[in-house]
């Protein structure tokens, strides 16, 4: 089972530029997530979604936009990125509402 | 609002100590979960535990165990005989079953704690 996929898994952009990372589940899950991962940070909400063709904003979702075109894929654009975006990104999945997430291996974005 | 906390950034063991990791949660909701994570050196989440407010049981799984408080919203996790492979980031996490805020279900985390098991 591929569980959470996500791709790439690193990347190194400039400032401006602009890029779009990708997270498939094959779990069927409703819900899904983008999280961002800073040092000493924890994990942050960026966007959730909690069905196709839905998404809402979460805890840090400034420079970010998100789709949910597709029940199976969750994508998270960066349309100018600044290096503040840098950061490990993750995206998890779940089958309910509330329950424990399926989690990604996550995308190491460095904004130089 | 939500908020999960752990007051210990780092900490550091010798291997076969027993080590507890704190986490104390706040919230208005009271049907909630609360959930434990490993990210070891490799990066990946791993999902430990996860425990609702209504069951306040304390849990033992191997070496691990989880203390539940709602008296004082601890939810603790202790590593007993630690070793170097539990070197790790671990994290609380907090769900709330109501949609305060529209936040109903997300996951919000604390900031981690960093386990050193040195042998």
């Amino acid at each position: 089972n591929a569980g959470v996929t996500q791709t790439p898994k690193f990347r190194v952009l400039k400032t401006g530029q602009s890029m779009t990372l990708l997270c498939a589940q094959d779990m069927n899950h409703e819900y899904m997530y983008w999280y961002r991962q800073d040092p000493g940070m924890g994990l942050r909400l960026i966007h959730y979604s909690v069905g196709e063709g839905t998404t809402a904003k979460g805890e840090v979702p400034d420079g970010y936009n998100v789709s949910r075109l597709k029940k199976q894929n969750f994508l998270l654009g960066l349309e100018s990125a600044a290096p503040s975006q840098t950061s490990v990104y993750f995206c998890a999945s779940s089958y309910l509402r509330i329950g424990g997430y399926t989690f990604g291996s996550g995308t190491r974005l460095t904004v130089v | 609002a939500q908020k999960v906390t752990q007051a210990q950034t780092e900490i550091s063991v010798v291997e076969k100590e027993d080590v507890t990791l704190d986490c104390v949660y706040e919230t208005r909701d009271t049907t909630y979960y609360l959930f434990w994570y490993k990210q070891p050196p490799s990066g990946e989440l791993v999902f430990l535990i996860r425990r609702n407010s209504f069951d306040e049981q304390n849990e033992i799984s191997g070496r691990y165990s989880w203390n539940f408080q709602k008296s004082t919203s601890s939810f603790n996790f202790t590593i007993t005989a630690s070793q170097v492979v539990d070197s790790a980031v671990y994290f609380c996490a907090l769900s709330e079953a109501s949609n305060y805020g529209g936040s109903q279900g997300n996951l919000i985390f604390g900031k981690g704690t960093k386990l050193s098991v040195k042998p």
